[in-house]
């Protein structure tokens, strides 16, 4: 069965700090991974998603996230975040899209 | 790429009523799905929705409990039925469009 783990529940960074947040899958085919973010008040956006070749998959605002095959990972980092990057942020794995339990993104400016 | 939109955006019900929701879709799609996200957690699919066939449920949902409808390619509801608190959650329709969007969300709260 598939499912989708994110490791970091809170995660709490200064403005201009680097950021990397976890994301591992179980499943048993190919996959195609995505990550969402969503911001408050607002509904859920695509930020990248990886379906095969490069594995290094850029996004929008700067995102972008790593396949890792043999760690069925796909983390999530900017270099640099902004106040503004303040959301929740989940990775999910199709077929059926299944979701990480999500990881809140507090920027402070 | 689609744009969702989703009615009502919030309510507030009481418990043993029942809720129709509503997506309406900008585009003809084959696949809608609804998604429920309970405070604090993750969004967990419901089920499946094909235009012409029934829906398909995960574990843990029942028609009788969320019946959906689906009667063209473009519409779909999702009716949250005898409620309880325990249904008060975010619920999400979402489509398919080589990659899949989402709808606003309708926020539930019942007392």
């Amino acid at each position: 069965a598939q499912s989708v783990s994110q490791h970091n529940h809170h995660v709490i960074l200064s403005e201009a700090a680097s950021l990397e947040l976890g994301c591992n899958y179980s499943y048993g085919g190919t996959v195609n991974l995505f990550w969402y973010v969503q911001y408050p008040g607002q509904h859920l956006q695509l930020l990248l998603k990886y379906f095969s070749g490069d594995p290094l998959v850029k996004g929008i605002k700067g995102f972008e996230a790593e396949f890792i095959k043999s760690k069925f990972s796909f983390n999530l980092r900017k270099p640099s975040v902004q106040w503004s990057d303040t959301a929740e942020y989940f990775c999910a794995v199709e077929g059926k899209l299944i979701f990480g339990q999500g990881t809140t993104l507090q920027v402070k400016p | 790429s689609a744009v969702i939109s989703q009615k009502p955006s919030r309510d507030i019900c009481q418990r043993g009523t029942s809720l129709t929701i509503q997506c309406q879709v900008d585009s003809q799609v084959t696949m809608m799905f609804w998604y429920r996200q309970q405070p604090g957690q993750s969004l967990t699919l419901i089920a499946t929705a094909n235009q012409g066939s029934e829906a398909t449920y995960e574990s843990g949902f029942v028609i009788d409990k969320f019946p959906i409808s689906r009667p063209n390619l473009t519409f779909s509801t999702l009716t949250v039925s005898n409620m309880s608190p325990e249904d008060s959650s975010i619920y999400l329709c979402s489509v398919e469009g080589g990659t899949q969007y989402f709808g606003p969300g309708t926020r539930l709260l019942v007392l």
